[in-house]
């Protein structure tokens, strides 16, 4: 089976600050991994996907298999990333697993 | 805009009705996926259509179904509804055939509430 978890709800930081979004995942084959963002009032939208390795808005996010963890970062913190984070497993089928999502909130 | 449409936006129903929620997807995409979010289980998959044809099931209830039409469009439908059935329900669409590296892009969703 596979399984998201995403420890924290909240994330409470000051513009500026270095941003740590924790995701862990349970996984039996290879996992592919998103972090997927949704703004207020917005739909849910893909921020980055480990595969791509690339750096979005700013934010990365390491694959390490060793720890099972795809944990989104960002160095510097600004107002416009307030949102809601989600971590997600694509399985069979691209079936998306979601952890159950972080909101984060970053004060001027 | 990812281009994925729903509708209704908001539906307000009471128990033991029966519902049913629309979506387009993106033009050229063959699969559309149903979600389910709600304050205590969070995002769960619900169902996967390719190309007018059930693909993959996730914890979709017995009471609800989905189908794909020839144009794409997808229906879910909800029957004999609970109060627990109120939730956010939205629909997502990708290009491929189920790939595990299928960008999924998702519509505003439905906002279910059952009274």
């Amino acid at each position: 089976a596979q399984r998201v978890t995403q420890p924290e709800k909240l994330l409470s930081v000051f513009k500026g600050a270095p941003v740590e979004l924790k995701c862990n995942y349970s996984y039996s084959g290879s996992p592919e991994l998103f972090w997927y963002v949704q703004y207020s009032r917005q739909r849910l939208q893909l921020l980055l996907r480990h595969i791509s390795r690339e750096s979005i808005k700013g934010f990365t996010a390491d694959l390490n298999k060793g720890e099972t963890s795809f944990h989104l970062k960002k160095p510097f913190a600004q107002e416009e990333d307030s949102a809601m984070y989600y971590c997600a497993l694509s399985g069979p089928n691209s079936k998306l697993t979601f952890g159950k999502g972080i909101t984060l909130s970053v004060r001027p | 805009d990812s281009g994925v449409t729903q509708t209704p936006k908001h539906l307000i129903t009471a128990t033991g009705q029966r519902v049913t929620l629309r979506c387009s997807p993106r033009s050229g995409d063959l699969s559309v996926y149903w979600y389910q979010q709600s304050l205590d289980q969070g995002l769960q998959f619900l169902i996967q259509y390719y190309n007018g044809e059930e693909r993959a099931k996730g914890n979709i209830l017995e009471r609800f179904s989905a189908q794909q039409f020839p144009d794409l469009h997808s229906e879910l439908n909800l029957s004999s509804l609970e109060l627990g059935d109120s939730a956010l329900y939205f629909c997502a669409s990708s290009v491929a055939t189920g790939h595990s590296t299928d960008t999924q892009y998702f519509g505003p969703g439905t906002r279910l509430t059952v009274l």
